[in-house]
């Protein structure tokens, strides 16, 4: 079966400090990948996404980095963070619906809260 | 203007009543469109797919009005269970790039 693996669930960091939040799937290749962030009480922004190793395309400028060294393997970096970085990290993949389109099976997501 | 926009809310409804949810869309050539789910500090997750036609899925029902760029959910016989944040995705043809969301309608069923 097809699934999403995301970590850490929630995470506190200090103002300034790195991130890395990893996510991986199983049972597919060459999935397109997505790292969303969904402040309190927002919608989803789509930061990054990848349609295949070691391609990125991103979204939005902004303190944060994404790579994917493995077909499988999404990774979301920030070598400092801010405040403003806090927010509910879901890492997604495309997934063509009975042929009606592509729509997304989310990771369970990260909490980021920085302090 | 929002590519994809609905209704906030929040919407409070007492068990068993009939509520229904909007969204308009700009994007005229869209063509997959989703009902997502999101309980409190979860994941969004399909709640279904839309249709032209229009589907039900049990007491949910979907419909799409393309020529005025509008969808629809609307819920029947509200559960305590159906409170959560509803959100209306769209996607264009063959993209598998990216889906547009909706920032969502807030439900609350009372009992």
């Amino acid at each position: 079966s097809q699934t999403i693996h995301q970590w850490p669930a929630t995470l506190v960091q200090p103002v300034g400090s790195p991130l890395s939040l990893e996510c991986t799937v199983e049972g597919t290749s060459n999935p397109n990948l997505y790292w969303y962030r969904q402040a309190a009480g927002r919608g989803l922004q789509l930061l990054f996404y990848s349609v295949g190793i070691g391609q990125i395309s991103s979204e939005v400028p902004q303190n944060l980095s994404a790579s994917r060294p493995q077909d499988r393997q999404f990774i979301l970096s920030s070598k400092k963070l801010l405040l403003s970085d806090s927010g509910f990290y879901l890492c997604a993949w495309s997934v063509l619906f009975r042929g009606d389109g592509y729509g997304y099976t989310f990771g369970s997501g990260t909490r980021l809260t920085v302090v | 203007r929002k590519e994809v926009e609905q209704d906030p809310g929040p919407f409070n409804v007492p068990e068993g009543a009939t509520v229904a949810f909007n969204c308009t869309y700009s994007n005229s050539a869209s063509q997959s469109f989703f009902w997502y789910r999101q309980d409190c500090r979860k994941e969004p997750k399909l709640l279904m797919s839309v249709y032209s036609s229009g589907n039900e899925d049990g007491r949910f029902t979907a419909q799409l009005n393309r020529a005025s760029q509008y969808i629809s959910l609307l819920i029947r016989d509200s559960k305590l269970s159906d409170s959560a944040t509803y959100l209306c995705v769209v996607n264009m043809r063959g993209s598998a790039r990216q889906l547009t969301f909706g920032s969502g309608t807030q439900l609350t069923v009372l009992p």
